[in-house]
């Protein structure tokens, strides 16, 4: 596609059921950024992938978040158990490996754990 | 570890006013690229304007610009001719020159412009 998909755009659970968003990156992106941002908030940093490289994952606010990326294109990132204060705006971004460039971001998946 | 502060939480423009936008960061790297991203009630984000910490000039895209201070650590986003469209939140975004590094963002600040 042409621009960075997320999906579902809205996703509502119950607490403690877990859920998986999903992120297409551009393709030929080869950097992929998970983001959450809760309500009226800045961006807090999840998780990185580049390339082949071990992603960093130094973002992760506990054992019951997760994310992979397949083929080096389509991510996933999987909450388990989902608490209350799981719910927030979770942005994923691609870019090319040139650091000088923006990243690409989708338009967000909205979470709500009721 | 890199910080990006953006000091305004809120500010607002009269229509086809010139706003600036304040932004610091805190790094102790010599090179680095520095970013404004605009996101409006859609969510999507949207790169602005860019700037590479090697090069003086400071950036400009049409109706943006940036005044860049390297020693003081300082990357202000300038808005002429503020137009409705403009109204956003905006975030200060920093990421250094090394393979691997992500991008760090300042809180936002939420820009209003009145008519």
């Amino acid at each position: 596609g042409a621009g960075v998909s997320q999906s579902p755009s809205n996703k509502v659970t119950e607490k403690g059921k877990d859920v998986e968003l999903r992120c297409d990156p551009i393709s030929g992106h080869t950097a992929l950024y998970w983001y959450r941002q809760s309500l009226g908030q800045g961006l807090e940093f999840l998780i990185y992938f580049q390339g082949n490289s071990a992603p960093d994952k130094s973002g992760l606010p506990s054992d019951r978040f997760s994310a992979e990326r397949t083929g080096g294109s389509v991510s996933t990132l999987t909450i388990q158990r989902t608490q209350q204060e799981d719910s927030a705006v979770y942005l994923c971004a691609s870019s090319w490996g040139d650091r000088r460039v923006g990243a690409f971001f989708g338009q967000g998946t909205r979470l709500t754990v009721v | 570890a890199q910080t990006v502060t953006q000091s305004q939480p809120e500010m607002s423009v009269q229509e086809a006013e010139t706003v600036t936008l304040s932004c610091t960061y805190d790094t102790s790297e010599s090179d680095y690229y520095l970013f404004w991203y605009k996101q409006p009630p859609s969510r999507q984000m949207i790169l602005v304007i860019r700037q590479e910490a090697y090069k003086q000039q400071n950036a400009t895209e049409n109706r943006f610009s940036v005044n860049f201070q390297k020693a003081a650590k300082s990357f202000s986003l300038k808005i002429s001719d503020s137009q409705l469209g403009d109204a956003a939140m905006y975030f200060c975004a920093y990421r250094k020159e090394t393979s691997g590094s992500r991008l760090t963002f300042g809180e936002g600040t939420q820009l209003t412009v009145n008519p």
